[in-house]
């Protein structure tokens, strides 16, 4: 079944960079999607359609996407930001979500 | 406001039932495609099924194809997942996410999930 990989985990100071990458071989055909999740919350949709912010959604969250691989950037990193992150795209028949990835602010 | 609102999750042994429900408001929810989406204990977001507006297309993931069976009422606004024969590795938090319709906007608003816990 097709799958999206993403790093574990991201530790990042506050006011850094942070990346979360997520591979997977359909990207280059179909859109990404980003979630945040935070504990015991249901999840937030960051970035759609690769790197399309919806509203609300803070300019330091940005998307990207090369090849196989798409991007989420997280710039000036707050404490507010540390959560699990998803990326999603479309399968065959249906969707996928990304493995997840835990970034931590230092 | 837009809302969407999970209930009729709870406690049920290996090989039982249940019938999760999902109400809209706020919206016009004839207009958005549905998704289940799973999330185990301590585990990552499981896609489950997929509904069109209209209820013409549906999808399943393999792990739940020919157990639970999804379907809507657009005049009552309202979604459900019959998840039936379950198992422990169905044990999860089950939202469901709204997606406009012939449009790429992405699941953007979410449910605050039901839980579902299959045990003996």
């Amino acid at each position: 079944s097709y799958e999206l990989t993403q790093p574990p985990s991201v530790s990042v100071s506050p006011g850094q960079t942070a990346r979360i990458t997520c591979s997977g071989d359909a990207l280059p055909k179909q859109y990404a999607f980003w979630f945040q999740q935070k504990p015991g919350r249901a999840p937030v949709l960051l970035i759609y359609k690769d790197n399309q912010r919806p509203s609300g959604i803070p300019e330091r969250f940005s998307g990207s996407s090369s090849g196989t691989t798409v991007t989420l950037t997280i710039s000036g990193v707050q404490a507010e930001d540390e959560a699990d992150y998803y990326c999603q795209s479309a399968a065959t028949s249906g969707y996928v979500f990304g493995t997840g990835t835990k970034v931590t602010v230092l | 406001e837009v809302q969407l609102v999970e209930s009729g999750g709870g406690l049920v042994q290996p090989g039982g039932s249940l019938k999760l429900s999902c109400v809209a408001s706020g919206f016009s929810f004839s207009s958005y495609e549905m998704n289940w989406v799973r999330q185990a204990p301590g585990k990552g977001l499981e896609w489950v099924s997929y509904i069109s507006s209209g209820g013409n297309s549906i999808y399943y993931a393999d792990s739940v194809k020919g157990r639970f069976t999804i379907s809507r009422d657009n005049a009552k606004n309202s979604l459900s997942l019959q998840v039936k024969s379950l198992r422990a590795e169905d044990t999860a938090i089950y939202y469901c996410a709204r997606w406009l319709q012939d449009s790429y906007y992405g699941m953007d608003v979410w449910g605050q999930g039901t839980t579902v816990t299959v045990s003996s």
